[in-house]
């Protein structure tokens, strides 16, 4: 089994509409990541958490929320989808005793009409 | 601010030879982690190989080994023995100590022909 599991894999929606991707581990890591993914633009942090009741904003946070409702569970939410929000999102996790390394979800592609 | 510029969009490679990726990176810190991660078409990120910044020997797992030349901010990705399954997406990526931000280059795009 995968150790962190992404659903949706994939989603269409129209814009306007609010939308939530959902990200669960077992690995049993503190700190949880969400990043998206455009073509040329390599990855880029959205919102990170180091444990239930923390929660950080990334680069790019404009246009999303998040919620950690427990250790192992991570929600982005876009809470009224626009077409530039079109991309390939990833859910990361990592260990606070190796927490530079980060280990990465299937990814969920989504598609904002 | 840390940037990391992978400067090879495409690169390819015959199945058995050995073909190293590059990657540069900025940054005013003395010790710091680089990565580098896979992306084959699956979409998965797949952690490939890691380095400390201040361990002067370069890291190795099996096939991949990187070339750390610190002071040139450079850090190489040397692939042996290329495999048809090394055909991905390759991201060079940054990290400080202590922090959990990790800087990704805009990656390199690897075929490996038969």
């Amino acid at each position: 089994d995968a150790d962190v599991t992404q659903t949706p894999r994939n989603r269409i929606t129209k814009t306007g509409k609010r939308i939530m991707l959902e990200c669960s581990q077992t690995k049993g890591h503190d700190r949880m990541y969400w990043y998206r993914q455009d073509p040329g633009l390599g990855l880029r942090l959205i919102y990170y958490s180091f444990d239930v009741k923390d929660i950080n904003k990334g680069e790019i946070s404009d246009g999303y929320s998040v919620s950690r409702q427990a250790q192992a569970k991570f929600s982005l939410s876009l809470e009224s989808a626009i077409p530039n929000q079109t991309a390939l999102y990833f859910c990361a996790t990592s260990d606070l005793d190796f927490q530079e390394t980060q280990y990465f979800g299937p990814g969920t592609r989504l598609l904002v009409l | 601010a840390q940037t990391v510029t992978q400067s090879q969009p495409e690169m390819s490679v015959q199945e058995a030879e050995t073909v190293t990726l590059s990657c540069t990176y900025d940054t005013s810190e003395n010790n710091y982690y680089l990565f580098w991660y896979k992306q084959p078409p699956s979409r998965q990120m797949i952690l490939v190989i890691r380095q400390e910044a201040y361990k002067q020997q370069n890291a190795t797992e099996n096939r991949f080994s990187v070339n750390f030349q610190k002071a040139a901010k450079s850090f190489s990705l040397k692939i042996s023995d290329s495999q048809l399954g090394d055909t991905a997406m390759y991201f060079c990526a940054f990290s400080e100590i202590n922090t959990d931000k990790l800087i990704f280059g805009t990656g390199t795009r690897l075929q490996v022909f038969p």
